[in-house]
């Protein structure tokens, strides 16, 4: 069983902080993705990430895929009220793609 | 499109009932997966169809759960008897072969199951 392990699993801060958010496996992925998943909701897709060493920025966050895809972490700069949510790192592996989902990071980001 | 529609939102049932849980996924979309997310083990994949077969369901955690899929537009995921332990929030997500990349899953609202 490939396993996802996020760290850390709850984090509470001031709005305009910045943050990183980790998730490591012994597996190697095909691809990783960050999901954030907020009440009430399912996960919605933020990024995807193929190839080892590769840095995606989508506004104030930063994403990393290791060097040997197994690892990822994601970055929040100037957090604000807006980012709270469940972060939730998934690889891809199998014929189909299938995702295996970490255990997440609960971030409430504090006014 | 609306998206992947779940229902109910909401079920409480007594335990040894059985539940049925409903999911119609994005037109178009060739892969279904059924998900189950608990606090204590996360969100963990219990099966998934390709074109409406199921392909892996080594997740489904015992006989007494089964999924089907009888068309591109419907799948349902049936607990038969219902015990207290399967309380969890059971989330249906579609995704087209060739997308993954770019989309990736289109999770449903999901379905919060309560049995007491």
């Amino acid at each position: 069983t490939q396993l996802l392990e996020q760290s850390p699993q709850f984090l509470s801060i001031q709005e305009g902080e910045n943050l990183t958010v980790y998730c490591n496996s012994s597996s190697v992925f095909s691809s990783l993705q960050w999901y954030r998943q907020e009440p009430g909701e399912g996960p919605v897709l933020l990024v995807t990430v193929v190839t080892g060493g590769e840095v995606k920025k989508l506004k104030r966050l930063t994403f990393q895929f290791g060097d040997a895809r197994k690892d990822s972490s994601l970055h929040i700069t100037a957090a604000q009220t807006g980012d709270t949510g469940l972060y939730l790192c998934a690889g891809a592996s199998g014929s189909a793609r299938q995702l295996t989902f970490g255990s997440g990071t609960q971030l409430t980001v504090l006014p | 499109d609306a998206g992947v529609i779940q229902s109910p939102r909401h079920e409480v049932t007594e335990m040894g009932q059985e539940v049925t849980l409903r999911c119609k996924p994005i037109s178009g979309h060739d892969y279904l997966f059924w998900y189950r997310q608990t606090m204590m083990r996360g969100l963990e994949l219990l099966i998934y169809f390709n074109n409406n077969v199921p392909i892996d369901d080594s997740g489904m955690p015992e006989d007494r759960f089964s999924a089907k899929m009888p068309n591109a537009s419907f799948s349902t995921l049936k607990i038969q008897p219902s015990e207290p332990r399967d309380s969890a929030v059971y989330f249906c997500a579609s995704r087209l072969r060739t997308a993954l990349f770019n989309y990736g899953y289109t999770f449903g609202s999901g379905t919060r199951l309560t049995v007491v």
